[in-house]
């Protein structure tokens, strides 16, 4: 157990809805940090947040938001999910950027 | 641009042999190095890291990696795999900075055999 949750663990919805995806880091991490893994794509650095702010993007599409809240939690917002946003969604945290990151167990989310 | 490179797939293994996974990267400067598992259905477990001295490093279930700054390479290894072994194993480079976005390489499953 990495001490970082998720929240919820499979989400099954339909194509044109939206989803929030929850992700408490392990105590004391500031950095939060959102990768998606899907098959064609394998695994890919969506967002970072560290202490409530946006630190770095990645490939992270529009129709995505993130947000990390003061009391460090983050959520990871999906809107017009279209069938290609099926995927493994990890949230990760780390104390200090520039350190180890430890993995949630993931959301699995499926559009359809 | 940084990519990291898993040569392997697949690699089939009997139980007690050694495994070796390989690991290449490209970098503007050495980065942080790291090698992940990740077994059916769970998260990423980090099994070892390289920040800086010591080129060998040794991490948790057994496993140990080497880095050569000369080849690019970061390489797993493991001298006797057990059955539980079998997962897929992630590859992954680091800036040093702040903007510390992981990059992962597409991974290589190990099945371990009897």
């Amino acid at each position: 157990d990495s001490g970082v949750t998720q929240t919820p663990k499979h989400l099954i919805t339909a194509t044109g809805q939206r989803v929030t995806l929850r992700c408490s880091p392990r105590s004391g991490d500031l950095s939060v940090y959102w990768y998606q893994q899907s098959l064609d794509q394998g695994l890919q650095f969506l967002i970072q947040y560290y202490n409530g702010e946006e630190r770095a993007k990645g490939n992270i599409l529009e129709r995505f938001s993130a947000q990390q809240f003061p009391d460090l939690h983050s959520e990871l917002n999906l809107s017009s999910l279209e069938l290609g946003d099926s995927a493994l969604y990890f949230c990760a945290s780390s104390p200090l950027a520039g350190t180890e990151q430890f993995f949630g167990p993931g959301t699995r989310l499926t559009v359809l | 641009a940084q990519s990291v490179t898993q040569p392997d797939i697949h690699i089939t293994v009997s139980e007690g042999a050694s495994l070796e996974l390989r690991c290449n990267y490209s970098y503007g400067a050495t980065p942080y190095l790291f090698w992940y598992v990740q077994s059916p259905g769970q998260g990423l477990q980090l099994l070892l890291k390289y920040f800086s001295g010591d080129t060998l490093v040794q991490g948790i279930k057994g496993f140990e990696a080497e880095f050569k700054r000369s080849q690019s390479s970061f390489n797993l290894r493991k001298p006797s795999v057990h059955w539980s072994d079998a997962a897929e194993y992630f590859c992954a480079v680091g800036p040093r900075s702040n903007d510390y976005k992981l990059s992962f390489g597409a991974g290589t499953t190990v099945t371990v055999r009897a």
